[in-house]
């Protein structure tokens, strides 16, 4: 079975400096899906990211970037120029290719930007 | 627009009671999901669907129960046999597994159950 571990539960960042958040994976799978999901304090759940593990190229969307090592199962999010809308609980989560495939996430780690 | 809708945003029940949480897509989606959200424990798989009268449990079923008669809905009974229901629950919806790309989950807004 798949499990996503994300081990820290809170960090902090000063606005406008660059925080780096944890995720590592178990898999069996050679091809799946991870993502990162932002949920804001109105609980709306928003997709910050995607990883296709086939491709080699580490994703980017805007400020946000992944450091994605396929061998090490590791799944981390960057987030450059820290803004206050930053703030949000963040979960990372995996897909496998099968067609029952389900989606999993971690725990969840509460991100907070400092004015 | 297209877009996962849940409801109702909160729901209050009466221990003993079953009640049942709507979740509707018109996103085209093959997937469906619901999931529980509780304080320190993320989300945690209560049920999923690949298709149409076709479901599988998630990691914490016991006490829920679910359809998927049609495409587009995906309702979860919270059943008096689940012990301690008072939680966040959310639904979402997905392409299969297996389409690329674009296999993210789009979420709905969320109901918050309280037993009373």
């Amino acid at each position: 079975a798949q499990t996503v571990t994300q081990s820290q539960p809170e960090m902090s960042v000063q606005e406008a400096e660059t925080v780096t958040l944890s995720c590592t994976y178990d898999t069996s799978e050679n091809n799946y899906y991870l993502f990162w999901y932002k949920q804001p304090p109105s609980r709306q759940m928003i997709l910050v990211i995607r990883q296709e593990a086939y491709k080699q190229q580490n994703a980017t969307e805007n400020r946000f970037s992944v450091n994605f090592q396929k061998a090490a199962k590791s799944f981390s999010l960057k987030i450059s120029d820290s803004q206050l809308g930053d703030t949000a609980m963040y979960f990372c989560a995996f897909m496998g290719p099968g067609a029952n495939s389900k989606l999993t996430f971690g725990k969840g780690i509460t991100l907070s930007v400092r004015p | 627009d297209g877009g996962i809708t849940q409801s109702p945003k909160y729901l209050f029940r009466k221990e003993g009671q079953n009640v049942t949480l709507s979740c509707e897509q018109n996103l085209n989606h093959d997937a469906m999901y619901w999931y529980r959200q509780d304080p320190g424990q993320g989300l945690r798989l209560i049920y999923y669907s690949q298709i149409v009268n076709d479901f599988q449990k998630g990691d914490i079923a016991e006490g829920y129960s679910v359809s998927r008669e049609k495409k587009e809905s995906f309702p979860l009974t919270v059943t008096s046999a689940q012990k301690n229901p008072t939680a966040f629950y959310l639904c979402a919806s997905s392409r299969a597994p297996g389409h690329l790309p674009n296999t993210e989950a789009f979420f709905g807004q969320g109901t918050r159950l309280t037993v009373v």
